[in-house]
């Protein structure tokens, strides 16, 4: 089975700083997705970043950006100048691909943001 | 645009009776998933529904059972309810059956006493 690990359960940054939020995840597949989901007090997830796992070049959105490593099975987020509005917990999500499965969260890592 | 809505925000329910939640899906998804994301942990697959079939199902005990209606909307059943079953139950629906356009709602939350 899949497993996503995400082992910052809370990091904190300044204010228009930069900060790298890590994962790490198991399995035994060659294609599958990856993802980012951000969950503020509105409890709503937000996809924030998606990477396909055949795609070599690191996806970036804006502010975020991901530094994938498939051989090392490792998936960071970097958002770059912080801002008030980017604090809420942070997923990172694994998906096999195929349509009958679920995406396999990680247990989240809480960014707060220092003013 | 509405997006997806779950009802109802917030239920109390005690041990041993039955929960219904309810999901709207974005207009044209065609495809509802549910997950449970228990107090300090990610969510976890419950269910993924598509043009009104079960596509997927996680691990979870037969007491949690799901349909999805003609206009795409979606009701999760809970039977036998324990304290367990206490968390925040998100809905989330995309065009088809792919995952990767994942639009969710912002739950309900349940909790059993």
């Amino acid at each position: 089975a899949q497993t996503v690990t995400q082992s910052q359960p809370e990091m904190s940054v300044q204010e228009a700083e930069t900060v790298t939020l890590s994962c790490t995840y198991d399995t035994s597949e060659s294609d599958y997705y990856l993802f980012w989901y951000k969950q503020p007090p509105s409890r709503q997830m937000i996809l924030v970043i998606r990477q396909e796992a055949y795609k070599q070049q690191n996806a970036t959105e804006n502010r975020f950006s991901v530094n994938f490593q498939k051989a090392a099975k490792s998936f960071s987020l970097k958002i770059s100048d912080s801002q008030l509005g980017d604090a809420a917990m942070y997923f990172c999500a694994y998906w096999k691909g195929g349509g009958a499965d679920g995406l396999t969260f990680g247990k989240g890592t809480h960014l707060i943001i220092q003013p | 645009d509405a997006g997806v809505t779950q009802s109802p925000t917030h239920l109390i329910k005690t041990r041993g009776q039955h929960v219904t939640l309810r999901c709207s899906p974005i207009s044209g998804h065609k495809s509802v998933s549910w997950y449970q994301q228990v107090l300090g942990q990610g969510p976890q697959f419950i269910f993924q529904y598509y043009e009104k079939e079960e596509r997927g199902r996680g691990n979870f005990p037969d007491r949690f059972s799901a349909r999805q209606f003609p206009n795409y909307s979606s009701e999760l059943n809970v039977n036998a309810l324990l304290l367990g079953d206490s968390a925040l139950y998100l809905c989330a629906s995309s065009l088809d059956s792919l995952n990767y356009g994942y639009t969710f709602g912002s739950g309900t939350r349940l909790t059993v006493v």
